[in-house]
């Protein structure tokens, strides 16, 4: 099975900083990664697919990066609605491991 | 606009069953794959298990291996979870969600709005 590791656990970042979240997998799951976003009391919603696609609606300060193993969730500018906790996921292959998450505080 | 509506959760002591259903409108439900997440109170999400569009194929967590037991009715459009042998660590709110292809990978699209289901004595 594949394992996530995300980090950090949580941040917390000022309006307009650019601001990086990373995972990485315990093997290889090729572009298999993907990023969710969730605010309190709601459904998780897709940002990043394949690693690097962004979903339709998705704002375009928000970016996504691999290398290896190594993944990484950007967010260029940050905004004050972007104030939730950050999920990566690995669908290479069930179980469809997620990262612990990284909660996202606005100062 | 699609959508995925789950239904079913509530308070079941341990030991207890439950079925969990989720209905799907506004897409063809019979061509995607889809899951159960779940989410324990103030902790991560946990994908639960999959099923194929077909229904032919299905994986689980180890965590839910052997108690659930997830399924489809594809004429209803209708996704399913069935819980036997209920623990208190299953305690969680439990999502449907979507599977979609694209870019050569595929991800979780669509996802309820999730169903609260509570083991406890």
């Amino acid at each position: 099975d594949s394992q996530m590791a995300q980090s950090p656990s949580s941040l917390s970042a000022s309006v307009g900083d650019r601001v990086t979240i990373t995972c990485r997998a315990s093997q290889s799951i090729s572009s298999y990664l993907n990023w969710y976003q969730q605010t309190p009391g709601k459904a998780p919603r897709l940002l990043i697919y394949a690693a690097s696609s962004l979903q339709s609606g998705v704002p375009s300060r928000f970016s996504g990066s691999a290398s290896g193993t190594d993944f990484t969730l950007t967010i260029s500018s940050l905004q004050p609605e972007d104030s939730a906790t950050y999920y990566c996921q690995q669908s290479y292959s069930p179980p469809y491991t997620f990262g612990q998450g990284t909660k996202l505080e606005i100062k | 606009e699609a959508q995925l509506v789950e239904s079913g959760g509530g308070l079941v002591q341990p030991g207890g069953s439950l079925r969990l259903s989720c209905a799907a409108s506004d897409f063809t439900f019979n061509i995607y794959e889809m899951n159960w997440v779940r989410q324990a109170p103030g902790k991560g999400l946990e994908w639960v298990s999959y099923i194929s569009d077909s229904g032919t194929t299905i994986y689980y967590a180890d965590s839910v291996k052997g108690r659930f037991t997830i399924s489809r009715d594809n004429a209803k459009n209708s996704l399913y979870l069935q819980m036997n042998s209920l623990r208190a660590e299953d305690t969680a709110v439990y999502y449907c969600a979507r599977i979609t292809y694209g870019s050569g990978s595929h991800y979780f699209d669509l996802w309820g709005q999730g169903t609260l289901v509570t083991v406890s004595s």
